[in-house]
């Protein structure tokens, strides 16, 4: 079966420091990956997504980045952190592009 | 036209009760409509999903109704459980895009 894996599950970061979030997916193969952020209390907003290895489509324009090293592997970095970059990180994944599952998420908190 | 809007935003149902959620879609293009399930602190969890081609899908308690005309979908859940009290979030899937817009979320509590 297929699992997904965030890590590290907490983060307190001060202003300007770099991030470094990781997302990997088990028992699949060429999945599409997702970045999601989920203000408190909100809904979620897509930010990144990888149709495959090196493939990354940004939805919104803000000071993070996303990159796919391998298959199953993806990363939202930040070279230096704002207020406004605290949330819920979800990662998801799917298969031909419909139905997404969520990973367990990261709560950042920027200080 | 990427806009999905939910309601309502709290609701508060009896157990044995119908929990009724309501989302409301623009964008002729989506055409996968799936619910999800969140209890604070964790993911999402996919709940069920329905294509425009069908007007209900039911599995279990948990049913879709879609109404391709009124750009209308919405979550009934049946007998209603403390178990249940959870946020819950529709959204869609413009497949040509690969993205999934969501609802604002309805925090649903079920009272014992």
């Amino acid at each position: 079966s297929q699992t997904i894996h965030q890590w590290p599950a907490t983060l307190v970061q001060p202003v300007g420091s770099p991030l470094s979030l990781e997302c990997t997916v088990e028992g699949t193969s060429n999945p599409n990956l997702y970045w999601y952020r989920q203000a408190a209390g909100r809904g979620l907003q897509l930010l990144f997504y990888s149709v495959g290895i090196g493939q990354i489509s940004s939805e919104v324009p803000q000071n993070l980045s996303a990159s796919r090293p391998q298959d199953r592997q993806f990363i939202l970095s930040s070279k230096k952190l704002l207020l406004s970059d605290s949330g819920f990180y979800l990662c998801a994944w799917s298969v031909q592009g419909l139905a997404q599952y969520f990973g367990p998420g990261t709560r950042l908190l920027v200080l | 036209q990427q806009q999905v809007k939910q309601s309502p935003q709290s609701l508060i149902v009896q157990k044995g009760g119908i929990s009724i959620i309501n989302c409301a879609y623009e964008n002729t293009a989506f055409d996968y409509f799936p619910w999800y399930q969140q209890f604070p602190g964790k993911g999402p969890a996919l709940l069920i999903a329905i294509r425009p081609d069908v007007s209900e899908k039911k599995e279990g308690r948990f049913t879709i109704s879609f109404n391709k005309s009124a750009k209308q979908f919405s979550l009934h859940i049946m007998d209603s459980q403390p178990g249940d009290s959870a946020t819950y979030f529709c959204a869609s899937l413009d497949t040509g895009r690969r993205a999934l817009t969501f609802g604002s979320g309805t925090r649903l509590q079920v009272q014992p």
